[in-house]
């Protein structure tokens, strides 16, 4: 049984760089079948897509966001990170971490980020 | 304001059917691009319901079921129950903004 659970602070500072882990049990992160995402939802509003990586390390990530965008692949320890640049109170949301492969059919339960002085 | 757009809302009583539309353009649902659904409960993570236009993942029942046109797709939900309340979102990939979008939610209301 496939299992993701991201990880991370739950409080970031306006202008700093938000760094969430997500760490997968039951599958390869190297598997080619698979890419892995992130995805977010404000408070109250729906879902936007980040981006995602691919096993060899691909990235395709969201135009709106691109700019201050990374994700990466830990392979020695079966997770994928997501590193966000100079956040604002925009980026205040639930940040979920998923696997897709025609869809994203498997979600971490979500880890809440908040951005405030 | 999302590229694909559902009804903010819809609302049925127990054992009737209900669907949700998701409306969407020539770079997404018209260029041919699948549409996959999701069942969201508050505060946790979305559950896959349909993916590939209409296939159901395993455990997902019969009376729920998922269908494209053109521009357009539909998720229908027969037998409707309790415990069918949730938010619904549908998802596709958009070439014109070269990204995987959601649509706006349909929240469904059991009454």
């Amino acid at each position: 049984q496939v299992q993701l659970a991201e990880s991370g602070p739950g409080l970031v500072k306006p202008s700093e760089t938000l760094s969430l882990t997500c760490s997968v049990s039951g599958d390869s992160i190297i598997n080619n079948a698979y890419y892995w995402g992130w995805i977010r939802q404000s408070p109250g509003k729906g879902l936007e897509w980040i981006g995602n990586i691919f096993s060899g390390g691909t990235t395709y990530y969201n135009p709106s966001l691109k700019s201050r965008v990374t994700i990466s692949l830990d392979t020695s320890k079966n997770q994928f990170s997501l590193n966000l640049t100079s956040v604002t109170a925009a980026d205040t949301a639930l940040y979920f971490c998923a696997r897709r492969h025609n869809a994203f059919d498997r979600w971490g339960q979500g880890v809440r980020v908040t951005v405030s002085s | 304001q999302s590229v694909l757009t559902q009804p903010p809302s819809v609302s049925g009583a127990p054992g009737q059917r209900v669907t949700i539309s998701c409306t969407g353009g020539n770079a997404n649902l018209g260029a041919g691009y699948d549409v996959h659904w999701y069942q969201q409960f508050p505060g946790t993570a979305p559950k896959l319901l349909i993916y590939g236009n209409y296939k159901r993942p395993s455990g997902v029942p019969d009376r729920i079921s998922g269908s494209k046109s053109g521009t357009s797709a539909s998720l229908a939900i027969t037998g409707l129950q309790a415990e069918d309340e949730a938010d619904y979102y549908c998802q596709s990939y958009d070439s014109s903004l070269s990204a995987w979008v959601f649509g706006g939610g349909t929240k469904l209301t059991v009454l």
